[in-house]
């Protein structure tokens, strides 16, 4: 059984950097892709990007000039960068593996807790 | 980018009841790359459907996906306690993935 947990901090401060770590177990980081998808207070989900075990990366366009996606194989983790932050980043952050099937088929099968992130100074 | 609209915003029922979801994409969507999930509060989403009409892993046959195009639909026959909850569809034909807004499904 796969499973992802999100660890990084929980407050930061507006115009700092959010990072974020995905841990995962029970499954092989390389294969498959590995993503981040937020969720700010009350609203629906955002999907912020992917990642490849090779490090090839896709990104949502509204968060691309702030967002780096990065894996480390020898760790089965993968991690989140958001830059310059504000209040509406705030929101709890997801990591899921994004999952393809042989008809083609992509979704997210298996998530993380999620975490809770809150831009305030 | 794809936008996704769901309707209703919240649905009202009662157990034992039939839900009917609806999905409906700004342009049309593969049947392959739309999915279905349900959130609890305080939960991650959960996979139910995949491919518009195939069941994930361990979800029940009362659960059940429709569609193409630009219209889809989850169908929930014989409602639970455990089904009120919010429903999401997403598309993977076009970057960016998108999600609907989703809707709240309620005990009337």
């Amino acid at each position: 059984q796969v499973q992802l947990r999100e660890s990084g901090p929980g407050l930061v401060k507006p115009s700092e950097t959010l990072s974020l770590t995905c841990t995962v177990s029970g499954g092989s980081i390389n294969s498959y892709y590995w993503s981040w998808i937020r969720q700010s207070p009350g609203k629906g989900l955002e999907w912020i990007g992917y990642v490849y075990k090779s490090g090839s990366t896709n990104y949502n366009p509204s968060l691309q000039s702030r967002v780096i996606i990065s894996v480390d194989t020898s760790k089965n983790q993968f991690s989140l960068t958001l830059s310059s932050v504000t209040a509406a980043d705030t929101a709890v952050y997801y990591c899921g593996r994004l999952y393809y099937d042989s008809s083609d088929s992509h979704y997210f099968d298996y998530w993380g807790r999620g975490t809770l992130v809150t831009v305030s100074s | 980018e794809i936008v996704l609209t769901q309707s209703p915003g919240t649905l009202s029922l009662s157990p034992g009841g039939r839900a009917t979801l609806s999905c409906r994409a700004s342009q049309s969507v593969s049947s392959t790359y739309l999915a279905w999930y349900q959130q609890k509060p305080g939960q991650a989403p959960r996979l139910l459907i995949y491919g518009a009409s195939n069941r994930a892993t361990g979800i029940p046959d009362r659960f059940s996906g429709s569609g193409s195009g630009t219209d889809f639909t989850l169908t929930i026959s014989r409602l639970e306690p455990e089904d009120f909850a919010v429903y999401y569809c997403q598309q993977f034909h076009t970057s960016p993935v998108t999600f609907g807004q989703g809707t709240k499904l309620e005990i009337k």
